[in-house]
């Protein structure tokens, strides 16, 4: 059972350039989530979907954009990338949302020059 | 908002110690849950314990137990029986209607 899986784990993007950060997850989990973690901090939460079609932001949307077309997927698009979106971002799934445990993907390294 | 504290950057404990981690949050809700996450340097996040706030009796999983105080909005993780393989980043989180995470614990085991 892979559970939440994450590509690519590390990537180096110029200012201004573009990419998606792919998550999948295999437990056929409803809600989906994408963290930020800076150097030194705890996670904080850019963006999360409750089914397939339903997305909301977080508390750190700017600067990124979600879609969800099918309960496995749930990539994270940067559009712009500027030097703070430098930081190492992970994937996470839920059954149910707050009382449920979240269960995470091993991360993507971003470093943004 | 919600707000998580870990007050400890740091921990060190001798191996086969026990070592306690603390961790307070602000809420005006009275129905939320609490976690204990642990990171290791794989980055790996690994769910160690969970708690509901209606539930008076403190949550354990083996070495790991809580002491969870809600009057005081108090979550700390105990670790009894200190190993090698605990050495990692200690992250308490709050969820309510998301989730919010504090800043983390390093704790370091000395053999």
């Amino acid at each position: 059972n892979a559970g939440v899986t994450q590509t690519p784990k590390f990537r180096i993007l110029k200012i201004g350039q573009s990419m998606t950060l792919q998550c999948t997850q295999d437990m056929n989990h409803n809600y989906m989530y994408w963290y930020r973690q800076d150097p030194g901090m705890g996670l904080k939460l850019i963006y999360y979907s409750v089914g397939a079609g339903i997305t909301d932001k977080g508390e750190v949307p700017n600067g990124y954009n979600v879609s969800r077309s099918t309960t496995e997927d749930f990539p994270l698009r940067l559009e712009l990338a500027a030097p703070s979106q430098t930081s190492v971002y992970f994937c996470a799934s839920s059954p149910g949302q707050y009382q449920e445990t979240q269960y995470f993907g091993p991360g993507t390294r971003l470093l943004v020059l | 908002a919600q707000t998580v504290t870990q007050s400890q950057p740091e921990m060190s404990v001798q191996e086969a110690e026990t070592v306690t981690l603390s961790c307070t949050y602000d809420t005006s809700e009275s129905d939320y849950y609490l976690f204990w996450y642990k990171q290791p340097p794989s980055r790996q996040m690994i769910l160690v314990i969970r708690q509901e706030a209606y539930k008076q009796q403190n949550a354990t999983e083996n070495r790991f137990s809580v002491n969870f105080q809600k009057a005081a909005k108090s979550f700390s993780l105990k670790i009894s029986d200190s190993q090698l393989g605990d050495a990692a980043m200690y992250f308490c989180a709050y969820s309510f209607d998301d989730m919010r995470f504090g800043a983390g614990t390093r704790l370091t085991v000395k053999p």
